[in-house]
């Protein structure tokens, strides 16, 4: 079945580093691979797509790319900000899972300054 | 756009009284998903709504917990008897279809005591 692995956190970074959090999945056919952010005592927020192989999703300063090839999602940052501090899920969706969002564990970022 | 409702944001109840939330989803939004998120965790999906039908309720523990979309529009979830375990944010989300992006509410954070 469809699933989502994205590295453990908590991980920890001095302001204006740059940010990667690796993502892959294990999907058959093409499934929509998606970013979304939860910043302390909210809800998810979404922060960027990506549809099909080779598209990059962007949104504030963020970006992915959806690698078929290498079944991978990973988000990148080239500046990280102390407001970048939140947990970040790696998720898609595919007909295999009935559209349902399959997510991975989160990835905890702390920005120090 | 207004955004994903739900209400109420907090609730404190004593173990085995029940509990009900609310939901909106945006406007036009056909599939509609209710998520179960303990502290820590990554979401569960509970029920996913298409319009008024379930299409998706294997999570749901459903000797306690019901849903219902009667008109196809806002959905309620409801906790009866509710248990120490129920403590969590019960999230909201809704899509204009079932492969599109999901979009959540700001989340019901319920402590049972």
């Amino acid at each position: 079945g469809n699933s989502v692995t994205q590295m453990e956190g908590p991980v920890t970074l001095s302001e204006e580093a740059f940010l990667t959090i690796n993502c892959t999945y294990t999907a058959t056919g093409y499934p929509s691979l998606f970013w979304y952010v939860q910043y302390p005592g909210e809800g998810l927020q979404l922060l960027l797509k990506a549809t099909k192989a080779d598209d990059k999703g962007s949104n504030k300063g963020f970006e992915a790319t959806y690698r078929k090839e290498t079944t991978s999602f990973h988000l990148e940052k080239g500046s990280v900000q102390v407001s970048d501090s939140a947990v970040y899920f790696c998720a898609l969706k595919g007909a295999e899972s009935n559209y349902q969002l399959i997510w991975g564990a989160g990835t905890k970022l702390i920005i120090k300054p | 756009e207004a955004g994903v409702a739900q209400s109420p944001r907090y609730k404190i109840i004593e173990k085995r009284q029940s509990v009900a939330f609310w939901c909106n989803p945006i406007s036009g939004h056909a599939t509609l998903y209710w998520y179960q998120q303990i502290l820590g965790q990554g979401p569960k999906l509970l029920i996913q709504f298409q319009n008024n039908g379930v299409v998706d309720d294997s999570q749901l523990p459903k000797d306690r917990f019901s849903a219902e979309r009667l008109k196809g529009v806002d959905s309620t979830l409801k906790i009866q008897p509710a248990k120490l375990e129920d403590s969590a944010v019960y999230l909201c989300a809704s899509s204009s279809q079932m492969n599109t992006e999901a979009f959540f509410g700001q989340g019901t954070r319920l402590t049972v005591v």
